[in-house]
């Protein structure tokens, strides 16, 4: 079945530094993979996302990338803040013509901290 | 602009009980999905209405039921509750599916509904 497979679960970063968070699916029909960050006891909020006509798309301090041969695709944060601290997920969806299955199957998280 | 608007915020029951949970969504989105965020395990994938239909379904179990309105709102409803199914209940909404190959796809969730079972 479909399936997202987050790493790592943890990450401790020094402010500056820089982190990434890498994700893999099973579904070859995925066409759609968002990244959303989720402050403590605050709703997910999307941060970035990319299609998969696209490799690479950056905004500012983050980028992802997508590795669609291998079904892999990364968040990279430069510049780490302190106020960049939360919990990350990505997820991968299907949203093409007669396969749509409207839903988007996370990963289960990453939890980045990043010390002063 | 509201964003996703959830109630109630927290709930508590009692096993056996039936808990609903009420999502409305965006104006002007179609689609409203339920995911259930339990402690240490993601956002699991519930249910997808559009339009008023169930579009799709997760791996839960049939006491897991809802329905969206005219209206686009939705209700969660989780019958016969075990002490497994206190989680955050989180609702998203988007546009709908006939604009999901535009690309105009993007959930935004609401801020959830806290479900404890005793």
């Amino acid at each position: 079945g479909e399936n997202v497979e987050q790493h790592p679960s943890t990450l401790s970063v020094q402010e500056g530094d820089s982190a990434v968070i890498k994700c893999t699916y099973s579904d070859s029909a995925s066409n759609y993979f968002p990244w959303y960050k989720q402050e403590l006891g605050k709703r997910p909020q999307l941060i970035i996302d990319i299609r998969s006509n696209v490799g690479e798309k950056k905004d500012q301090r983050i980028a992802v990338t997508l590795n669609k041969t291998a079904k892999h695709f990364s968040l990279h944060i430069t510049e780490t803040q302190p106020e960049d601290s939360a919990v990350y997920f990505c997820a991968a969806s299907n949203r093409r013509g007669s396969s749509n299955t409207g839903k988007l199957i996370f990963g289960q998280g990453t939890t980045l901290q990043v010390k002063p | 602009e509201a964003g996703v608007t959830q109630s109630p915020t927290h709930l508590i029951k009692t096993r056996g009980q039936q808990a609903t949970l009420r999502c409305s969504p965006i104006s002007g989105h179609t689609s409203v999905y339920w995911y259930q965020q339990a402690l240490g395990l993601g956002l699991q994938f519930l249910l997808w209405y559009d339009e008023g239909e169930e579009r799709n379904r997760g791996n839960f179990p049939p006491r897991f039921s809802g329905r969206q309105f005219p209206n686009y709102s939705s209700e969660l409803n989780v019958n016969a509750l075990e002490l497994e199914d206190s989680a955050l209940y989180l609702c998203a909404s988007s546009l709908g599916r006939t604009f999901f190959s535009s690309g105009a796809n993007v959930l935004t969730f609401g801020a959830g509904s806290r479900l404890t079972v005793l």
